[in-house]
């Protein structure tokens, strides 16, 4: 079965600092990887989302991902976050033709002005 | 507007009680699915539907149902809610093409069981 580990759970940082999220998946096949962001109060929405090809993925608000198949990771960055990015990130798997999205645990960010 | 929509939005109840959580999508997607919320574990996926009348078990299943008798519409059944289904709910949806399509979220509902 697949599944999702963030190992951070809650980060703080301050305005311009730069930004690394741990996500590690187990699923030795196919993939499909995603990252959601829920701002306060609000529903998921998608950041960036990778299925094939170039493995650095660009997502929205200056978030990019980076793939690497040999260490299972999908891990988030951003080189300077704002206070408007406070919020909770969420990585999700899908292994291509297995019709459940598995997503970890969460990681609040936390960013001070 | 391509939206997912919940109702209600804050659901208060007693244990026992059986409620409906109602969960519609304008998109035509297939595949839908609900998801609770709970701090420190995440999203968890309780059902999903892959079409009309197809619906499959998640992680977490027990104690809900779910029916799809029609495209647009999923609703999460709970026929008698326990304190430990008080969680906020997520019901999404997506045009799946292989699972490479992203998920869109409703609003979601706090459901609380007293």
């Amino acid at each position: 079965a697949q599944s999702v580990s963030q190992h951070n759970h809650h980060v703080i940082l301050s305005e311009a600092a730069s930004l690394e999220l741990g996500c590690n998946y187990s699923y030795g096949g196919t993939v499909n990887l995603f990252w959601y962001v829920q701002y306060p109060g609000q529903h998921l929405q998608l950041l960036l989302k990778y299925f094939s090809g170039d493995p650095l993925v660009k997502g929205i608000k200056g978030f990019e991902a980076e793939f690497i198949k040999s260490k299972f990771s999908f891990n988030l960055r951003k080189p300077s976050v704002q206070w408007s990015d406070t919020a909770e990130y969420f990585c999700a798997v899908n292994s291509g033709g297995y019709q459940k999205v598995t997503f970890g645990t969460g990681t609040k960010l936390q960013v001070i002005p | 507007e391509a939206q997912v929509t919940q109702n209600p939005r804050y659901l208060i109840t007693v244990t026992g009680k059986k409620l409906t959580v109602t969960c519609s999508q304008n998109m035509n997607h297939e595949y839908m699915s609900w998801y609770r919320q709970d701090p420190g574990l995440g999203l968890r996926q309780i059902y999903y539907s892959m079409n009309v009348e197809v619906t499959d078990k998640g992680d977490v299943p027990e104690g809900y149902k779910v029916s799809r008798k029609e495209k647009r519409n999923f609703p999460l059944i709970l026929e008698s809610p326990s304190p430990n289904q008080t969680s906020l709910y997520f019901c999404a949806s997506s045009l799946w093409t292989g699972g490479d399509e992203k998920l869109f979220f409703g609003s979601g509902t706090q459901l609380s069981v007293l």
